[in-house]
């Protein structure tokens, strides 16, 4: 298996901390996604970072790349309440015309109210 | 409204009895894929599909079959489902390979 590894599995903070969770991939990429999974229900994207860059912002949220240690993180500023969810990032490889997809086993947040 | 759609979101089926759980997408995508999610393991690619009538095996793609005739649909189909099939299952599309994807609300299939 490549799957991907996030940690730490499972991260409880309270509202208005910051929540900073990990992933690393096995195999060189094309691109890097994050994706949140609220209980269950359907992936929604979050943000997308190109191999050749090395941070990206978007509103609260914050990535990082670094393809020398294969890792991304991913930060989530003043966290609320509405932010508990399941975190996952997503890698993709173009490999003969066709692009695959590995995710990485997630990391559980809860924000305390 | 933009959106993926499947079909049926929830199933319980016998050992063998062949199924087929469709997707659907309006947003004129190019890239579809099927997803299998089960506990600590994450999410898992079975079958993707780059456009029309080209498909190929993602990391799990045992006793699953695909197709993909039109654009907009992209059914995923046991032939002979096993236990070891009971999960969560999700249709994604995407514009393009390497896109954002957009999720399905997701199939929990049971196999006894």
């Amino acid at each position: 298996s490549q799957q991907g590894e996030e940690d730490p599995q499972a991260l409880s903070i309270q509202e208005g901390e910051n929540a900073t969770m990990n992933c690393s991939y096995k195999t060189s990429i094309n691109n890097l996604q994050w994706y949140r999974q609220n209980s269950g229900r359907g992936l929604v994207h979050l943000i997308l970072i190109r191999s050749n860059e090395r941070e990206k912002h978007s509103g609260r949220l914050r990535v990082t790349l670094d393809t020398s240690k294969k890792s991304s993180s991913l930060l989530i500023t003043a966290s609320r309440a509405a932010d508990t969810a399941s975190y996952f990032c997503a890698t993709d490889a173009l490999s003969s015309g066709t692009y695959k997809y590995i995710f990485g086993t997630g990391t559980r947040l809860k924000v305390l109210a | 409204e933009a959106q993926v759609t499947q079909n049926p979101r929830y199933l319980i089926t016998v050992t063998g009895k062949k199924l087929t759980v469709t997707c659907s997408q309006n947003m004129n995508h190019e890239y579809m894929s099927w997803y299998r999610q089960d506990p600590g393991l994450g999410l898992r690619q079975i079958y993707y599909s780059m456009n029309v009538e080209v498909t190929d095996k993602g990391d799990v793609p045992e006793g699953y079959k695909v197709s993909r005739k039109e654009k907009r649909n992209f059914p995923l189909i046991l032939e002979s489902p096993s236990p070891n099939q009971t999960s969560l299952y999700f249709c994604a599309s995407s514009l393009g390979g390497g896109n954002e994807q957009y999720f399905g609300p997701g199939t929990r299939l049971t196999v006894t």
